[in-house]
């Protein structure tokens, strides 16, 4: 049980758009769709934002979307806005029950 | 409104155990999986167990296998962490989550949290 590879930090300016990156294996990201990504403010908890790759759950906005290619699965955040700066996860289903999460990413809105 | 209360947290000295719980309500408890994830002061997300909707996968995380046992109770809405010879790594705020479904792919709400610092 590796961890997922993301970025330590990615930036952007408000109204750019910035895209985090999740590697893993084909044991993880690779061989299943079952990967999610995670919005954390400080002191606060996680907040699912993309489920099953690509699927929003309702009350998020369009401006995030996921997707994912071989290994390697995407968070894009279109239109970033100053509340978008936070710390990101991404989490694969692994196999046999098992999750793995990501290092986090921490988004900076310059 | 779906709520996830955590309990059970404290301070606790390195090789001894401690049991965390979780009472949940505001959702059909026995209709989905339930996870623990747990994350040290100033450090990132880590998966520790999972548990689907009828108990029948389990499934943890290396650092958590053989030292802690994951289970629920459906007819009391509850979730439970018991931890075992603990160690000071496993400090850290743990996180009740409800999954989005009944087979376990996701974690769609989260509770607050409760702390447990292992001292040696």
């Amino acid at each position: 049980q590796s961890a997922l590879t993301q970025p330590r930090s990615v930036s952007g300016s408000p109204g750019q758009s910035v895209t985090i990156s999740c590697t893993g294996t084909s044991s993880d990201v690779g061989g299943y769709r079952y990967v999610s990504w995670y919005q954390q403010h400080a002191g606060k908890a996680p907040k699912l934002m993309i489920y099953d790759v690509t699927k929003r759950p309702s009350g998020v906005p369009d401006r995030f979307s996921g997707s994912k290619s071989g290994n390697t699965a995407s968070l894009t955040i279109s239109g970033l806005q100053t509340e978008d700066e936070a710390d990101y996860y991404c989490c694969s289903y692994a196999g046999s029950y098992t999750r793995v999460f990501g290092g986090g990413t921490t988004l900076t809105v310059l | 409104e779906v709520q996830l209360v955590e309990s059970g947290g404290g301070l606790v000295q390195a090789g001894r155990s401690l049991r965390l719980s979780c009472a949940a309500s505001g959702f059909t408890f026995d209709d989905y999986a339930m996870h623990w994830v747990r994350q040290a002061p100033g450090k990132g997300l880590e998966w520790v167990s999972s548990i689907n909707l009828n108990s029948g996968s389990i499934g943890y995380a290396d650092s958590a296998e053989g030292r802690f046992t994951i289970s629920r109770d459906n007819a009391k809405n509850s979730l439970h962490l018991e931890m075992n010879s603990l160690k000071r790594e496993d400090t850290a705020l743990y996180y009740c989550v409800k999954d989005g479904e009944a087979s376990g792919t996701y974690f769609d709400f989260w509770g607050q949290g409760t702390l447990v610092t292992v001292s040696s």
